[in-house]
Parts: structure tokens; sequence; C-alpha cells
């Protein structure tokens, strides 16, 4: 069980670039999460999926998409990259919603010059 | 607005105690976790309450008080590799996890 996979592990964006992280987990969760993480502040949901097909947003989406066509995979994109998307970005995955822990990724740590 | 407060840095000595405090102000509450984060890794999970009490695992024990909007994090026995940063996450009404800033946690010899 390789668990939550991402890559790349590091990635240096110019402003303007896009790219898309990608995020697949093994342990047939339905639950799926995307992350940034800021020095100094809590963990921010960027989006969320509860199955193959259905994605939501979540408290920061602006300047990210997602898309869920398998169970394993749930890929973030970044079109047109700024400054503030200078982050460390997290997926995580879980079997449930209500009671269940969340699996993390090892991160992707993306700088935007 | 939905916060979630606990100290930004505390310091311990090895072999002794440590209680990390999370107090919270959510919409709705479905459940408080407690997550270990080592610099540059990702967190992993300790502990999950939802009820009232205390939860007992191992060396790490965690107490959650819903009326008070308050839980602490119990590190007994401490060791080196316990430092890290600990966080604190309250599930609410939209079952979206709120995260606390973390707690960075440094362990003296």
């Amino acid at each position: 069980n390789a668990g939550v996979t991402q890559t790349p592990k590091f990635r240096i964006l110019k402003i303007g670039q896009s790219m898309t992280l990608q995020c697949t987990q093994d342990m047939n969760h339905n639950y799926m999460y995307w992350y940034r993480q800021d020095p100094g502040m809590g963990l921010k949901l960027i989006y969320y999926s509860v199955g193959a097909g259905i994605t939501d947003k979540g408290e920061v989406p602006n300047g990210y998409n997602v898309s869920r066509s398998t169970t394993e995979d749930f890929p973030l994109r970044l079109e047109l990259a700024a400054p503030s998307q200078t982050s460390v970005y997290f997926c995580a995955s879980s079997y449930g919603r209500e009671g269940n822990e969340q699996f993390f990724g090892p991160g992707t740590r993306l700088t935007v010059l | 607005g939905q916060n979630i407060d606990q100290p930004t840095e505390m310091t311990a000595t090895e072999g002794a105690i440590v209680q990390i405090n999370c107090t919270y102000q959510t919409s709705g509450f479905n459940g408080l976790f407690w997550y270990q984060q080592h610099a540059g890794e990702a967190p992993t999970f300790l502990s999950y309450n939802v009820l009232d009490g205390l939860e007992e695992k191992g060396r790490f024990s965690s107490f959650l008080s819903r009326s008070k909007g308050y839980s602490y994090l119990l590190l007994k026995e401490l060791q080196m590799k316990d430092s890290a940063s600990y966080l604190c996450a309250v599930m609410d009404s939209n079952y979206q996890l709120i995260w606390g800033a973390g707690t960075k946690l440094i362990i003296k010899p």
C-alpha cells in the first residue's frame, strides 16, 4: 500500500504559467481533498471530492480547478500562476467523512516567481 | 467566523509531560482531531474526540469539553522524536476540517 502519493515534490513556476499537481491514492477512499499550507497559518481547504465525478469548492478555490474521473486520482490544476499561490500543497483522502481520519500525501512545495 | 486557537510554540524537557491546548469557535461541531507534523513532512493522525472526556492512546491522550469549546493533547514521557508541530482541527457543520495554525513543540535534553 503506497497510501497517498503526490507529484512533483518541488516545482518553481513563473507568473502566468500553468501546471497540474498529481494525487493518487490506493486505499479505495471515496473522499479526497486538496489543502494548502502557508507559514504560520492552518491548512486551508481548496477543493474536495466525495466520489468519482463529484467535486466541490472549499474555503480557497480561486485560481484552482480539479477533476475526479476515477476513485484513485484527484489532480489539482493551477491556471495563470500568481505569487500568492506559493505554498505547500497537500492531497489527502479518507474512507468516510464523519469521524474518519484523513491520510495525507507527502506534499508539493510550489514557488511562483 | 470560525476560529481555532493554539499556542504558537512550547518547550519541554525530555521525559517530562506537556499539555497543548486548543480552543475553538466553529459553526457546528462534528468532532475534533489532533495531528502531528514533523518539519517538512505531511500531517499524521493522532486522535479523534467527538464526546466529552479523555481518550488515551499510549503516551498520548486527548481531552474534549464541547461546552467550553476546548481540547488538549497530553504527551507523556516525552522523547526527542516528539519534536514536531501539533495541529488541532475541528470538523464543522459542513463536515469540513477547520485547522489551527499548529503548536511547535521543542524538546530539550
